[in-house]
């Protein structure tokens, strides 16, 4: 069974750095073809994507928020963690991680709302 | 960048069904996934590879693709059905390859 938690800062100020980690079990990011991404949600609006780690390292990110985010793995610690700079009140949301199979996400994260401000 | 663009509302009535629709510049070549979302949950995966479903899923959500439109069809449409449900792709049309989403569909049961 694959699970995926993500964990946090509640509030951030504006300009700050958002770090995020996101903890899974089930399953492990040196397997072949395995990748955790990144999905972020603002109140009462639509899913965006964000950040996408591969197996092999191999990354891809958001083109509008490209400059903006780095995403890592730590294979022995079963976790993925991003970072997103220079926050802003638009980027309040919640925050998903999900694990990715193929080219979907079939296992996500419960959510953590990210609030910016000061 | 790749533009999924679904409707903002579909309403139908229980027992009746529902076809939320996602269109793209040639979708029908990609591979389009499903997502239903429940108020204060997470995303759950319903489709993937335009018609395929994830064990657990009920055979009354079925998935459709050709041309420039991809169409989620819920059958027999539940009260438990109501809630926001978002296309997904893979573009791997540009410089980069990314993940796309659709703005999202909020289905509503009358």
């Amino acid at each position: 069974q694959i699970t995926l938690k993500e964990s946090g800062p509640t509030l951030v100020k504006p300009t700050q750095t958002l770090t995020l980690t996101c903890t899974f079990s089930g399953f492990s990011l040196s397997t072949s073809g395995v990748g955790v991404g990144w999905i972020r949600q603002p109140p009462g609006k639509a899913l965006e994507w964000l950040a996408l780690i591969y197996w092999d390292d191999d990354k891809r990110y958001s083109p509008s928020l490209k400059s903006r985010l780095t995403i890592t793995k730590d294979t022995s610690k079963n976790q993925v963690v991003l970072t997103m700079t220079n926050m802003d009140p638009v980027d309040t949301a919640t925050y998903y991680c999900a694990h990715m199979a193929a080219f979907y996400f079939d296992s996500w994260g419960q959510g953590t709302l990210v609030t910016v401000s000061s | 960048s790749y533009v999924l663009t679904q409707p903002p509302s579909v309403s139908v009535a229980p027992g009746q069904t529902a076809r939320i629709t996602c269109g793209g510049n040639n979708i029908g070549s990609k591979s389009v996934h499903w997502y239903q979302q429940k108020p204060g949950q997470a995303p759950v995966l319903v489709v993937y590879d335009d018609s395929d479903r994830p064990s657990g899923i009920p055979e009354r959500f079925s998935g459709s693709n050709s041309g420039n439109t991809a169409t989620l069809t819920i059958s027999r449409v539940e009260a438990g059905d109501e809630a926001d449900y978002y296309c997904q792709v893979w573009d791997s049309g540009s410089d980069h390859p990314h993940v796309v989403f659709g703005g999202g569909t909020k289905l509503t049961v009358l």
